[in-house]
């Protein structure tokens, strides 16, 4: 069966670093999410990702995060300057429709900022 | 604003038992969906059960059922004869029909014990 896969699982940054997370959704999705689960938190929308342009963002992507689907085939995701607090598990998902159809949620990249 | 809450943050039943596990969410929105995921440890977030706002029927997915009251505003989600492999963190998420972002509870631990 079919399934979003993420690289790095794990990384570890120096604050003030940039990051790019890496995501290959299913391949006859359209829709791409990321999402973040601090430790102990509950697990928060990042932002939607349609036709090659956002759809949706939360307040916590601000301006140092940003994303892209540079090859048809990878969804990434960037943090610019990375802070202590953006020490997290970070979730891609796709679904084919919008998001009243079920998400397929990749394994997590755990990313310590230190 | 849309909230999901999940009272019971650790759970145990003895295999082979039933559970339920709680979730109640507040919104405005007339038609919504509801969902429940399964993390087991260390991998990734895989559907468990979704509900349509719109159905009366309660879905149901082998082992798992839910208990949609739409007036209350709760969806817990029943396991019967529970097994070791339901073991996991559960999450119960909503969606509104024009929205384009999943609203996680904070996560009920299940164990199950042999």
């Amino acid at each position: 069966e079919p399934e979003v896969t993420q690289t790095p699982s794990h990384q570890v940054t120096q604050m003030g670093q940039e990051v790019i997370l890496r995501c290959v959704p299913i391949s006859n999705h359209l829709y791409f999410y990321w999402y973040r689960q601090i430790l102990g938190q509950k697990v928060e929308f990042l932002v939607s990702f349609y036709n090659n342009e956002i759809s949706e963002k939360s307040e916590i992507f601000d301006d140092q995060f940003s994303v892209e689907r540079p090859d048809g085939s990878n969804f990434t995701l960037k943090i610019r300057s990375t802070k202590l607090e953006d020490s997290a598990m970070y979730f891609c998902a796709s679904s084919v429709r919008g998001v009243k159809e079920t998400q397929y949620f990749g394994p997590g990249t755990r990313l310590l900022v230190l | 604003a849309q909230t999901v809450t999940q009272s019971q943050p650790e759970m145990s039943v003895q295999e082979a038992e039933t559970v339920t596990l709680s979730c109640t969410y507040d919104t405005s929105e007339s038609n919504y969906y509801l969902f429940w995921y399964k993390q087991p440890p260390s991998r990734q977030m895989i559907l468990v059960i979704r509900q349509e706002a719109y159905k009366q029927q309660n879905a149901t997915e082998n082992r798992f059922s839910v208990n949609f009251q739409k007036a209350a505003k709760s969806f817990s989600l029943k396991i019967s004869d529970s097994q070791l492999g339901d073991t996991a963190m559960y999450f119960c998420a909503f969606t509104s029909n024009t929205g384009n972002q999943f609203y996680f509870g904070t996560g009920t631990s299940l164990t199950v014990i042999p």
